[in-house]
């Protein structure tokens, strides 16, 4: 079956870091681009990031750029998003997401990790 | 960035009738569209992918069609399961933006 399942949602101040690591099974990892998109409470969902196949490039919406990194490592079949300096806009549940081939839509979607941000 | 409007925002039918979402985007995109459903917590469902190709599993009831910058998501004839929160999405252009949404409810 094929699964994403994240995790490392949690409650952090503001102007703190958090790691959040999703783990993908059922298909082979490295040949595809994995995404991360977020939805606010109640609000619709917005683009994050998005890492090719191999890491080789990397992509992300402004209002994160220089705060939060997405990595990969093909050998466990994990993807990554660390984030810092985190702000109260940045409160969202966090959807690990696979492209289809090579670079579709968003076709495998990960259950969601919640991020508080809050003092 | 490519802005996506989504009309209605709210949709409101009963079973059995047939729903017409539209999702109108900023500039060109050629078929680079795609719709999903989203459910009460649940994580979005990908359901269309450039503009007409249905997704695996995906019911015949649902339909995409436009090209350019218009849009539209069919679905000919509502089952209850279908009462939901429908996103476009472009994958034209960096960023990758969605629409605000269109809710389905039973009327």
């Amino acid at each position: 079956e094929v699964q994403l399942v994240e995790s490392g949602g949690n409650l952090v101040q503001p102007g703190g870091s958090l790691r959040l690591s999703c783990e993908a099974s059922g298909f082979t990892f490295s040949n595809y681009v994995m995404n991360w998109v977020r939805q606010a409470p109640g609000k619709g969902l917005e683009w994050v990031s998005t890492i090719s196949a191999g890491g080789g490039s990397t992509y992300y919406t402004d209002s994160v750029k220089g705060r939060f990194a997405i990595s990969r490592d093909d050998s466990k079949n994990m993807l990554y998003l660390q984030m810092s300096s985190l702000r109260a806009e940045d409160m969202a549940v966090y959807y690990c997401v696979r492209r289809f081939l090579p670079w579709g839509a968003f076709d495998i979607w990960g259950q969601g990790t919640f991020v508080t941000v809050s003092s | 960035e490519i802005v996506l409007t989504q009309s209605p925002a709210t949709l409101s039918l009963s079973p059995g009738e047939r729903a017409t979402l539209s999702c109108r985007t900023s500039q060109g995109i050629g078929s680079y569209l795609a719709w999903y459903q989203q459910k009460p917590g649940q994580a979005p469902r990908l359901l269309i992918d450039e503009a007409s190709n249905r997704a695996t599993g995906i019911p015949a009831r649902f339909s995409g069609s436009g090209s350019g910058t218009d849009f539209t998501l069919t679905i000919s004839s509502l089952e209850p399961e279908d009462f939901a929160v429908y996103y476009c999405q472009q994958r034209s252009n960096w960023p990758l933006t969605f629409g605000q949404g269109t809710r389905l409810e039973i009327k």
